[in-house]
């Protein structure tokens, strides 16, 4: 089964830095990759798909990148609002399989 | 606009059925573009994908729950079900559904229910 690790799992950061998390899969997932953002006590919202696609009403300060095996989330200045759990999908094997990182936690430095 | 809500009993013995339903309004179970999916997230964790169904009733579901778990879409055709048998008390967490959607061959849950927690105790 496709592995999907994230890096890194927490990270500390100001209001306006930009922000980078990295999703790294274990074989070739082509851009069949997710990001999703998940504030405590709420569902996940899809913030890209298809690696780099933003999801309508998305704010353009997120953007992602990556084909193959290494992906990457950007939020180009990190809003107040932003401070949430990052989580990367594949869906290379869809709909057979589907499978989740672990995470990544955003804080306020 | 699309909502969906999960509903169930809050509490489940261990070795018994976990059962939970997921109720869809503003939108049809029924369109070929999209499938429907239940997600789990224990306290503190990841989110872990338990399964699919497609709008005409075909189910795939994670290896690892696959002997034990059932997903269904109602005959009214508004709601979709979970069942999964044997549960044990690590299966305590918040379920998810959610609406899964292809765009240009690019699936992603776009909608998602609230959640609700389940927990597994005697």
């Amino acid at each position: 089964a496709i592995q999907l690790s994230q890096s890194p799992s927490s990270l500390s950061a100001s209001v306006g830095d930009r922000v980078t998390i990295t999703c790294r899969a274990s074989q070739d997932i082509s851009t069949a990759l997710a990001w999703y953002q998940q504030k405590p006590g709420k569902a996940p919202t899809v913030l890209i798909y298809d690696a780099s696609t933003l999801e309508s009403g998305v704010p353009s300060r997120f953007s992602g990148s990556g084909s193959g095996t290494d992906f990457t989330l950007t939020i180009s200045s990190l809003q107040p609002e932003d401070f949430a759990t990052y989580y990367c999908q594949d869906f290379r094997g869809y709909p057979h399989r589907v499978a989740f990182g672990g995470g990544t936690k955003v804080e306020i430095k | 606009q699309l909502q969906l809500l999960e509903s169930g009993p809050g509490l489940v013995k261990p070795s018994e059925t976990l059962s939970l339903t997921c109720s869809v309004s503003g939108g049809s179970i029924s369109r070929s573009t999209y499938s429907w999916a239940w997600i789990r997230q224990p306290p503190g964790k990841g989110l872990e994908w338990i399964g699919t169904v497609s709008y005409s009733g075909t189910t795939d579901y994670s290896p690892s729950l696959k002997s034990r778990v059932s997903i269904s879409v109602s005959p009214s055709r508004i709601q979709f079900s979970l069942r999964l048998n044997s549960v044990t008390a690590a299966e305590t967490a918040v379920y998810f559904c959610a609406r899964v959607w292809v765009v240009r061959g690019a699936p992603h849950f776009d909608y998602w229910g609230q959640g609700t927690l389940v927990a597994v105790s005697s």
